[in-house]
C-alpha cells in the first residue's frame, strides 16, 4: 500500500529564500504525482502533476522534480513570498492508475516578511 | 480546467441528525468520484471511492451505514453523514476523474465543513 511522507512538518523561512520541499513515497511504481497548496480552512490547489515518465516540471516560481527509482520527489519554490505561505501537500497514484491519490501529511511554511 | 463544486460549503447541525453534501463535476463527466475526509492540522484521508452506477467501495474503518454514498450520475455523487456525532466534524472533500484524461488526474471540489454539536 502506498504511504506518502513529507520532510518537513514545518519550515519558515524570511523572504526571497529559495526552498525546497521533501516528498517521499514507498511504491516507486506510481502512475503519476501532484503537488497542492491549501491555505487554513481552504480546498486544495494543484500546483504540479508529474507523469511517471517524466522529470520535472515547472511553473512560475515552482520546479517539481520525481525520481521513482529512490522515491522521491522536491518542490522547489524560488525567491519565496509572504504570498506563498500555505500547507504543501504530496499526493501519488498507484501504477495503475485508476486508484486514488495517496496524500502525506503535509509541509506548513511561513514565508517571513 | 475542470471544475468540481460542492454543496453547502459549510453547514452545522445538530447531533443525531442527517447531512447531505453534493459533490459536481461541472464541465466533464467523472467516471469516478472520491471522497476524502481531514481533521484539523491533519491530512486527508480517503474515506470510499464511487463508480457512477455502482456501489462505493469504502476504506477500512469507513462505516458504510453511517456515510452513504451514492453516484447515480456522471457528474452528481453525494455523501449523507447519517446520525451525525461531534466526532463526524471535518472537512470533508470530495475530486471527481474522468476516464478520458490520460493524465487520470483528480480534480478537488472546495470541501464542506461540517460541525456537528
Amino acid at each position: 500500500k502506498q504511504e506518502v511522507t513529507q520532510i518537513p512538518a514545518a519550515l519558515s523561512v524570511p523572504e526571497g529564500e529559495n526552498l525546497v520541499l521533501n516528498c517521499s513515497f514507498t511504491d516507486s511504481a506510481i502512475y503519476n504525482l501532484q503537488w497542492f497548496r491549501q491555505d487554513p480552512g481552504k480546498g486544495l490547489t494543484s500546483l504540479l502533476l508529474i507523469q511517471s515518465s517524466q522529470r520535472e516540471q515547472t511553473s512560475g516560481r515552482l520546479n517539481a522534480s520525481l525520481d521513482k527509482s529512490s522515491g522521491r520527489s522536491t518542490l522547489y519554490i524560488a525567491a519565496s513570498q509572504p504570498g506563498d505561505s500555505a500547507t504543501y501537500l504530496c499526493a501519488a497514484t498507484a501504477d495503475s492508475g485508476n486508484t486514488p491519490l495517496v496524500f502525506g501529511k503535509g509541509t506548513r511554511l511561513s514565508v517571513i516578511a | 480546467g475542470a471544475v468540481v463544486s460542492q454543496h453547502p460549503s459549510w453547514v452545522i447541525c445538530k447531533s443525531g441528525t442527517s447531512v447531505k453534501i453534493e459533490c459536481r463535476s461541472l464541465d466533464f463527466q467523472a467516471t469516478t468520484m472520491f471522497w476524502y475526509r481531514q481533521f484539523p492540522k491533519q491530512s486527508l484521508m480517503l474515506m470510499a471511492t464511487s463508480n457512477e452506477g455502482s456501489k462505493a467501495t469504502y476504506e477500512q474503518g469507513v462505516e458504510k451505514d453511517k456515510f452513504l454514498i451514492n453516484h447515480a450520475s456522471l457528474t452528481l455523487s453525494t455523501l449523507t453523514v447519517t446520525s451525525a456525532h461531534p466526532e463526524d466534524s471535518s472537512f470533508y472533500i470530495c475530486s471527481a476523474r474522468t476516464g478520458g484524461s490520460s493524465y487520470n488526474e483528480q480534480f478537488f471540489g472546495p470541501g464542506t465543513r461540517l460541525t456537528v454539536l
